[in-house]
């Protein structure tokens, strides 16, 4: 149980295009999913909290109008770069957390490479 | 506010010896703490966590961690170290409203 999926997986695109990239808790309900950055070999940056049914909260630094997330359902939520630009390629891995839990359940994360 | 430290970058054992991976805390309150994994490429998988009951918790793939309240540590660790152990491990602690703080995250490397 407790599996959350990313798609897509790897994702290259020309610089000024959006991309959207979709997380889904596949066999739970999750109210809140979490959306990090990743650069290589550092550790996870949390860009912002999403919230069923809500505006999402961003991190302090993070651009709420270039990295816009919707949570529209309880099992999915979805974050778009827009105007991607080479500075945005990292990888990007969403959590979900299941009602009543402390634990997150992280998807596989998608690979952006913007030329 | 809440953190964690992974004071080693790399650990490297051989294989068939046991594995310890460092992490300390500091938080007000009880602590929730946790282990995840993450392999090349992937997202983090869940380990195991400390909410609350026995010091030495056991987790997957044989891994088991000990909370110390006294030194504010949460050490990962495992009896015999496989090659396939070799990961990327991060230490987390729970703050609130879901959200977790994640240590720098430790490279375990397992030489056979």
């Amino acid at each position: 149980g407790a599996v959350v999926s990313q798609h897509p997986s790897r994702v290259i695109c020309k610089s000024g295009t959006s991309v959207k990239i979709e997380c889904r808790s596949l066999d739970f309900q999750a109210t809140t999913m979490f959306w990090y950055r990743q650069f290589p070999k550092q550790s996870l940056m949390l860009m912002a909290t999403s919230n069923e049914g809500s505006k999402a909260t961003y991190e302090q630094g993070v651009e709420k109008d270039k990295f816009l997330i919707n949570h529209a359902s309880l099992t999915l939520s979805t974050l778009t770069v827009t105007s991607a630009h080479p500075e945005d390629s990292s990888f990007y891995i969403c959590s979900a957390c299941n009602v009543g839990e402390e634990t997150q359940y992280f998807g596989p994360g998608t690979r952006l490479l913007v030329l | 506010a809440q953190s964690v430290a992974q004071p080693e970058d790399q650990v490297n054992v051989a294989e068939g010896n046991p594995l310890t991976v460092k992490c300390t805390y500091s938080v007000s309150g009880n602590p929730y703490l946790f282990w995840y994994v993450q392999y090349p490429n992937r997202g983090l998988q869940f380990l195991l966590k400390y909410i609350t009951g026995d010091n030495l918790v056991k987790g997957s793939y044989g891994f088991e961690a000990e909370f110390n309240k006294s030194q504010t540590s949460f050490h990962l660790k495992k009896p015999s170290a496989l090659v396939s152990d070799s990961a990327l491990y991060f230490c987390a602690v729970y703050t609130n409203a879901g959200k977790s703080t994640f240590g720098d995250g430790t490279t375990l490397t397992v030489k056979p």
